[in-house]
């Protein structure tokens, strides 16, 4: 059982659709986080939350906007999606970065996006 | 020079075999390590951390040589269930919770 969830597991999305991806952690980090992974290649870091505030954004197009409305939850809102932005969406959620050393991060199973 | 580097895939092993895997990465600030696996369709799960003297977790042995800048895991006594991507993963620097993620390199372990 994993301790981070995502909802929809699935999503199909129009162009011109507003959908929003959720996760939820229940392992009491503070710190959580947004990838995007192609097939057969690695996830590709979004977002980074700590402590419920945005500190990395990695140049992401606007038409993807998080929220962080507590520790436990993280939304991807999704607006105006291209064909391209068909991806594996991953959440994952760790202890934050304190000093050099940082624990691993834990992943959700991931909402599969398609965009028509 | 790519950020994380890892051997290229895929790996066909036999059962009972001992296979390693090797990851350069570029950054020298960067000062953990992981090494995730990932079925096909499914999440990436942290396999194990990477520590300076090296770690062991039963068949799975990770080493770091932070002078070369090297990762290593090597699996002993392969399983079929170990047929997986394996991900060398490198934190970026002091960039809090950037993880950089190698290519990964495809396992497949036959009967």
């Amino acid at each position: 059982d994993t301790e981070v969830t995502q909802t929809p597991k699935h999503l199909v999305m129009g162009m011109t659709n507003k959908k929003s991806l959720k996760c939820e952690q229940h392992m009491g980090h503070r710190a959580m986080y947004w990838y995007k992974q192609k097939a057969k290649k690695p996830p590709e870091l979004m977002f980074v939350y700590s402590y419920e505030k945005l500190s990395i954004n990695e140049s992401v197009p606007s038409r993807f906007s998080p929220e962080c409305p507590n520790s436990s939850l993280l939304n991807l809102h999704l607006h105006a999606l291209q064909p391209e932005d068909s991806a594996l969406y991953l959440c994952a959620s760790s202890q934050p970065q304190g000093g050099a050393m940082m624990k691993g991060q834990f992943f959700g199973p991931g909402t599969r996006l398609t965009v028509l | 020079r790519k950020e994380v580097e890892q051997d290229p895939g895929p790996f066909n092993v036999p059962e009972g075999a001992t296979v390693a895997f090797n990851c350069t990465y570029s950054n020298s600030a960067s000062q953990s390590f992981f090494w995730y696996r990932q079925d096909c369709r499914k999440e990436p799960k942290l396999l194990m951390s990477v520590y300076s003297s090296g770690n062991e977790d039963g068949r799975f042995t990770a080493q770091l040589n932070r002078a070369s800048q090297y990762i290593s895991l090597l699996i002993r006594d392969s399983k079929l269930s170990d047929s997986a991507t394996y991900l060398c993963v490198v934190n970026w620097g002091n960039q809090g919770g950037k993880l950089i993620f190698g290519q990964g390199t495809e396992l497949s372990v036959k009967p």
